[in-house]
This record gives C-alpha cells, structure tokens and sequence, in this order.
C-alpha cells in the first residue's frame, strides 16, 4: 500500500498569510494526487486533482502542485473561510490511501 | 444535481452486523467508481472499500476485508456497504463518495452516517 504523509500536522497562521501543506508519497504517484478541505461537522469538499487542477467553483488563492512523491497545496492569502483540515489523497493505485490531516488554525 | 444520502447507521454491539445505505440521484450508480470512506471521532479520513464503475470489481482496505462488503443495486441506484463482525474501532461517520468519469477519487460526497460500535 502506499503511505501518504502530511506536513505540518499543525499550522497556525493569520489572515492574509500565504501557508504551503506538504504531501510525501511512499512511492510516486505521478500527478494522481487530490487535495480535500474539511469543516468540523461536515463532509470533505474536493478542492484540487490531478495536483493542481482547481476545481470548479474553488478560489484561485488555492494552488497545487508536485508530481511523482511530493507535492504541495499553498494559500496565497488566508481568509477566515479557509481555516479547516486539509487532507491529501492518493488515486494511482488501492487503496486509495488519505494523508493524516493538517489542521490550520487562527493564530 | 449529484446527491447521496446515507443512511443505515447507529448502535450496534460488537460482533455485531449493520448494512450502510447510500441512496444516489441526478446520476447512475453504475456508470462511476463509488467509495466508502470513513472517519473516527477527532480522526483523519480512512478510505474503507470502493465498488468500480462498469467494471465491477470491488476494493477493501485491509482492515475491512473479509468483514465488510460492498455492492449496488442499479435498479435502486444506491450503493450499499454491509458491515459485519464489527468491532469497536470500527465506530465512526462512514461517508459515501462518487468519483469523476473514469476515476476513483471523491468528487461528491453524501453527508455521513454515524456507526457507533459498543456493548
């Protein structure tokens, strides 16, 4: 199985700030990447596939990027809205194995 | 609109057996990789079992396999996840997912269904 590890586990930052989240693959994945934003109480909502496709409806200050085992998601400029957890995944291959999560906090 | 509603969820003791229910509209079950995943109380997501578009194949994670199954009915366009010999760690919200054409990640979620395993 492939391992997905996420970095910062935590990141607390303020509005307006620019945070990059990191995702090491175990073995690459080439581009089959996805980025999740979840709410407490909610469902995860796609936010990017394919590393850096941003998906329809989904503000530009979200990025994506890497290829092969790292890649990185990045807000350029945080808004109240964003602060969440944020879950990477894996789609090359089952299972289709998640990161375990960073936390974006308000500092 | 895409929508799937789960349902099914809700106490049960361990070595016990529930069947999760995940009711799809505005398209077919069968025409997309369908995925079971899951989430314990303060924990990250766990991808559980996926049920493929027209290929059929099902696919478990190891913690599952051989005690969970999942399947469709097409007639009822709704994906099923029958969940047996449960175990405490098993408790969590199971959410149900719909991938995009031809792939097997989440691009549409249900909003969860709470399994809650103890005596």
């Amino acid at each position: 199985d492939i391992q997905m590890t996420q970095s910062p586990s935590t990141l607390s930052a303020s509005v307006g700030d620019k945070v990059t989240i990191t995702c090491r693959a175990s073995q690459s994945i080439n581009i089959w990447l996805a980025w999740y934003q979840q709410k407490p109480g909610k469902a995860p909502k796609l936010l990017i596939s394919r590393a850096s496709n941003l998906e329809s409806g989904v503000p530009s200050r979200f990025s994506g990027s890497g290829s092969g085992t790292e890649f990185t998601l990045t807000i350029s400029s945080l808004q109240p809205d964003d602060f969440a957890t944020y879950y990477c995944q894996q789609y090359n291959s089952y299972p289709k194995t998640f990161g375990q999560g960073t936390k974006l906090e308000i500092k | 609109d895409v929508q799937l509603l789960e349902s099914g969820g809700g106490l049960v003791q361990p070595g016990g057996s529930l069947r999760l229910s995940c009711a799809a509209s505005g398209f077919t079950v069968n025409s997309y990789a369908m995925t079971w995943v899951r989430q314990a109380p303060g924990q990250g997501l766990e991808w559980v079992a996926a049920f493929t578009g027209s290929a059929s194949v099902t696919y478990y994670a190891d913690s599952v396999k051989g005690r969970f199954t999942v399947s469709r009915d097409t007639s009822k366009n709704t994906l099923y996840l029958q969940m047996n010999s449960l175990r405490a760690e098993d408790t969590a919200v199971y959410f149900c997912a719909k991938g995009p054409p031809g792939f097997a990640y989440a691009s549409d979620w249900g909003q969860g269904t709470l399994v809650t395993v103890s005596s």
